[in-house]
């Protein structure tokens, strides 16, 4: 089975700009869920999605969001963008409340 | 507010030596206890879970020990090996997927 997917692998923003982030779970994985992980805070919920609905959120400003398709694939968008969301921004995948399965992440940096 | 404590922050063995990495929570509802090996570069990978109820469990050269009452949990590797080296994170999940992270132990395993 191909493992998670992510893209872009890396992205260079400017601040107040937004991205948009995508994620291709492992085939027949329902639930995506999204992490931040940066040096000082290390790795930190963003929140999840299964069937389409978001189901679980961390402690994330309102710029973070995220969307998930009839596929199962996700986006995340990150509007507004401040020098702080520099990070890797990893998407992991599962059957439903099992384990859970990492891409590589998307590396963004703001300048 | 950490919601898992990890220890030490870095650690270096000789090859054959047997590194153990600790944790530590407070949640009494957590309910499942993976380990994370994270290569520069990569997305985390699964090394081992173990459930509360389990006091201790074995994958290969990998040994979770978990102590309820304490609220502790530890990752011990036999015979370490050069490749071994990398960033091991435990975490802990409370019924949905919602992973806290430990904050990482840079293992090096020296030749």
């Amino acid at each position: 089975k191909a493992g998670v997917t992510q893209t872009p692998r890396y992205l260079i923003k400017t601040r107040g700009q937004q991205v948009t982030l995508s994620c291709s779970p492992i085939s027949g994985h329902r639930s995506v869920s999204w992490y931040q992980q940066t040096p000082g805070q290390g790795l930190q919920f963003l929140f999840e999605y299964f069937s389409e609905t978001q189901r679980n959120k961390g402690n994330f400003p309102g710029r973070f969001s995220g969307r998930q398709f009839s596929n199962s694939r996700s986006e995340m968008n990150v509007s507004t963008l401040e020098l702080g969301d520099s990070a890797l921004y990893l998407c992991a995948s599962s059957y439903n409340t099992d384990t859970q399965y990492f891409g590589p992440g998307t590396r963004l940096t703001v300048l | 507010q950490q919601q898992v404590k990890q220890s030490p922050q870095s650690l270096i063995v000789q090859k054959g030596g047997i590194p153990i990495i600790n944790c530590a929570y407070e949640n009494t509802a957590f309910d499942y206890f993976p380990w994370y090996q994270q290569f520069p570069g990569k997305g985390p990978a699964l090394l081992i879970a173990i459930r509360p109820d389990v006091s201790e469990k074995k994958e290969g050269r990998f040994t979770i020990s978990f102590n309820k009452s304490a609220k502790q949990f530890s990752l011990h590797i036999m015979d370490s090996q050069p490749g071994d080296s990398a960033t091991y994170f435990c975490a802990a999940r409370k019924g949905a997927n919602n992973l806290f992270f430990g904050t990482g132990t840079r293992l090096t395993v020296i030749p």
